[in-house]
């Protein structure tokens, strides 16, 4: 089973400021088939990326995916107050699917 | 628009049965696969299984295999979640998703379920 490793557990930020999230896994993810979702509270996930960079319809370009192999990251560009959330990375190149523990982005 | 609605919520006994469903909506609901994901209280994502509507062809994660069963009636687009048995570690949101290469594009709200 791959394990994904999320870092930092908490990134407090402020608006307009830049966000780098990381998933590292404990594998090679087969053909960057990692995704990136967001949750607000009381909410369900919402996708954002996959296969590691591809937008998800209706996503701001301020949220890019980048990454290969074992390492992947979620940027940011310019944190806007509805960013503030719950991020979640999944690999799906490898059984079983596993999701990481998630990054906790709050308002400094 | 494309939609997944799921049932609502359910409070059951610990040894009761149950089924919760997630009906899709707005697109060729037998071609594309559904997932279903488990977040306990104030927990992660956690992936369940899958199901491809056209044929029910099912995958279980390994620490649900046995646990649940999950199935599909694509003449009314709804695909179900099952427990003969639940347990009080049962409770949790479950959420389906359309999975169209493993990652979910669309999310129901999710289906609340306590066991008490």
């Amino acid at each position: 089973e791959i394990v994904l490793t999320q870092s930092p557990g908490t990134l407090s930020l402020s608006p307009g400021e830049r966000a780098t999230l990381s998933c590292r896994a404990s594998q090679i993810v087969s053909s960057s088939f990692l995704a990136w979702y967001q949750q607000k509270p009381g909410q369900a996930p919402r996708l954002l990326i996959y296969d590691a960079s591809s937008r998800a319809t209706g996503i701001p370009d301020r949220f890019s995916g980048s990454g290969s192999g074992t390492d992947s990251t979620l940027t940011i560009s310019r944190l806007e107050p509805e960013d503030f959330a719950v991020y979640y990375c999944q690999q799906y190149g490898s059984s079983p699917i596993t999701f990481g523990q998630g990054t906790r982005l709050e308002i400094k | 628009e494309v939609q997944l609605v799921q049932s609502g919520a359910e409070v059951k006994k610990p040894g009761e049965s149950l089924k919760i469903s997630c009906k899709g909506s707005g697109y060729r609901f037998s071609t594309y696969w559904i997932a279903w994901v488990r977040q306990m209280p104030g927990k992660g994502l956690e992936w369940m299984g899958i199901i491809y509507p056209g044929d029910s062809d099912t995958r279980y994660s390994p620490s649900f295999e046995g646990q649940v069963s999950i199935s599909a009636d694509k003449s009314s687009s709804t695909v179900y979640l099952q427990w003969s048995s639940l347990k009080a570690s049962d409770t949790a949101m479950y959420y389906c998703g359309r999975a169209p290469n493993y990652y979910m594009d669309v999310w129901g709200k999710g289906t609340t379920v306590t066991v008490s």
